[in-house]
């Protein structure tokens, strides 16, 4: 079976600090991933996503960025964090160029900035 | 782009009553809607999901209806329990990267 993980599971970091945090799936090969922010009480923000190694789409304009270095990794990072980017981080996967698009989420980050 | 919006945003009901959450969507070429459940600091979990050639599903308790016309759909908790108790959020996509979800619902069952 699939399995999503991420780490850290909390973090607080100073402003204008550096920040990555890792996601990884196992159990499947060539997923979709994708990078979603959700703020204390609110909906969920759809960051980034991946189709395969090296790609990577962004929706939002913002001081963070992602990476694919493996086909089940991706990476979201910054390099200088705002008070703003606090927020419960969460990745994605789905079957990859398949017909059922259910994404499943790993376990969160909760980031807080200060 | 696709823009999901769900109503209420807060829902209290009475332990055994009914709850109905609504969502709209404004891409018609949407034809996936999941709803996701989500426990205080946990991740959404998938409970149920609709494809667009389907005017309705249910899984026990929970049952999920689709309009394509009016493109709304919704989700209905028959016999809440306090264990209902979460945020639920809608979604909806055409081809999977372009899931848009809705603001959520946050659910709390009185017993």
């Amino acid at each position: 079976s699939q399995t999503i993980h991420q780490w850290p599971a909390t973090l607080v970091q100073p402003v204008g600090s550096p920040l990555s945090l890792e996601c990884t799936v196992e159990g499947t090969s060539n997923p979709n991933l994708y990078w979603y922010r959700q703020a204390a009480g609110r909906g969920l923000q759809l960051l980034f996503y991946s189709v395969g190694i090296g790609q990577i789409s962004s929706e939002v304009p913002q001081n963070l960025s992602a990476s694919r270095p493996q086909d089940r990794q991706f990476i979201l990072s910054s390099k200088k964090l705002l008070l703003s980017d606090s927020g419960f981080y969460l990745c994605a996967w789905t079957v990859g160029g398949a017909t059922t698009r259910t994404q499943y989420f790993g376990p969160g980050t909760r980031l807080l900035v200060l | 782009g696709e823009n999901v919006e769900q109503h209420p945003s807060t829902l209290s009901v009475q332990e055994g009553d009914s709850a109905v959450i609504k969502c709209t969507y404004s891409d018609s070429a949407s034809n996936y809607f999941p709803w996701y459940k989500q426990e205080l600091g946990k991740r959404p979990q998938l409970i149920i999901d609709i494809r667009s050639n389907v005017g309705e599903k249910k899984d026990q308790r929970i049952a999920v209806t689709l309009n394509k016309t009016a493109k709304h759909f919704s989700l209905h908790i028959t016999e809440t329990q306090p264990e209902d108790s979460a945020v639920y959020f809608c979604a909806a996509s055409s081809f999977g990267n372009d899931m848009r979800f809705g603001a959520g619902t946050r659910l709390t069952v009185k017993p």
